[in-house]
């Protein structure tokens, strides 16, 4: 099955403890991103991947890290988390499909920072 | 930086209607423009896709059109079941080519389906 998995689901942490969320696909797509949704915000882009070892900045990249060192995997890295980033986050992947790209979001992962 | 602007008030249907649902831009107008659905809790659900040349796709009972005159694109689901209840959500991508880091959303409209 096509799927999108982040992990974990839920996290609760406190200010400055680094953390990693995970993002796998199994679709072998060349494309992914990690989006945060807040209320009132919609849906904004941290970072980016074109291609492994090829990552570039979305919209609010400011206070995250990512990596793409394997084509299916896409982790996003919090090196000092901050209340303000308390968010719902989204890993998605993209695939050209003829006329135009779809992108295939995962489950996604609610962040409480302390 | 292109805006985007969908109702952020809930819509309530009839069950049976046809929802129509609206999404405006400013600046530029997009190469691409995509519909999704997201649940409470779960990520968008990719639903379809139009090009800026095509004044109009349609997908079993979705309905969309996009007018770059206007700069407006209306996403129709006719024949409304309140399993069609959800946030539905507005995105462009600017460039011909397409790809993962060009796309920007809306805030979405959140769409009640009344049986």
């Amino acid at each position: 099955e096509a799927q999108v998995t982040q992990n974990p689901r839920y996290l609760i942490t406190v200010t400055g403890k680094k953390l990693t969320v995970t993002c796998s696909q199994n679709m072998n797509h060349e494309y992914m991103s990690w989006y945060r949704q807040d209320p009132g915000l919609g849906l904004r882009q941290i970072y980016y991947s074109m291609n492994v070892e090829v990552t570039d900045k979305g919209d609010v990249p400011e206070g995250y890290k990512v990596s793409r060192k394997e084509k299916r995997n896409f982790p996003l890295i919090l090196e000092s988390p901050s209340p303000n980033q308390t968010s719902l986050y989204f890993c998605a992947t993209s695939i050209y499909q003829g006329s135009g790209y779809e992108q295939y979001f995962g489950p996604g992962t609610r962040l409480t920072v302390t | 930086s292109q805006k985007i602007e969908q109702n952020s008030e809930a819509l309530n249907i009839q069950e049976g209607k046809t929802a129509t649902l609206t999404c405006n831009y400013t600046n530029y107008s997009p190469a691409y423009l995509q519909w999704y659905r997201q649940d409470p809790g779960r990520g968008p659900v990719f639903l379809l896709l139009i090009r800026e040349n095509e004044k109009e796709k349609r997908k079993e009972r979705l309905k969309v059109t996009f007018d770059t005159t206007l700069k407006q694109s209306l996403f129709h689901i006719t024949a409304s079941q309140p399993a069609d209840s959800a946030t539905y959500l507005c995105a462009l991508d600017p460039r011909s080519g397409g790809g993962a880091d060009g796309l920007t959303f809306g805030k979405g409209t959140h769409l009640i389906i009344q049986p």
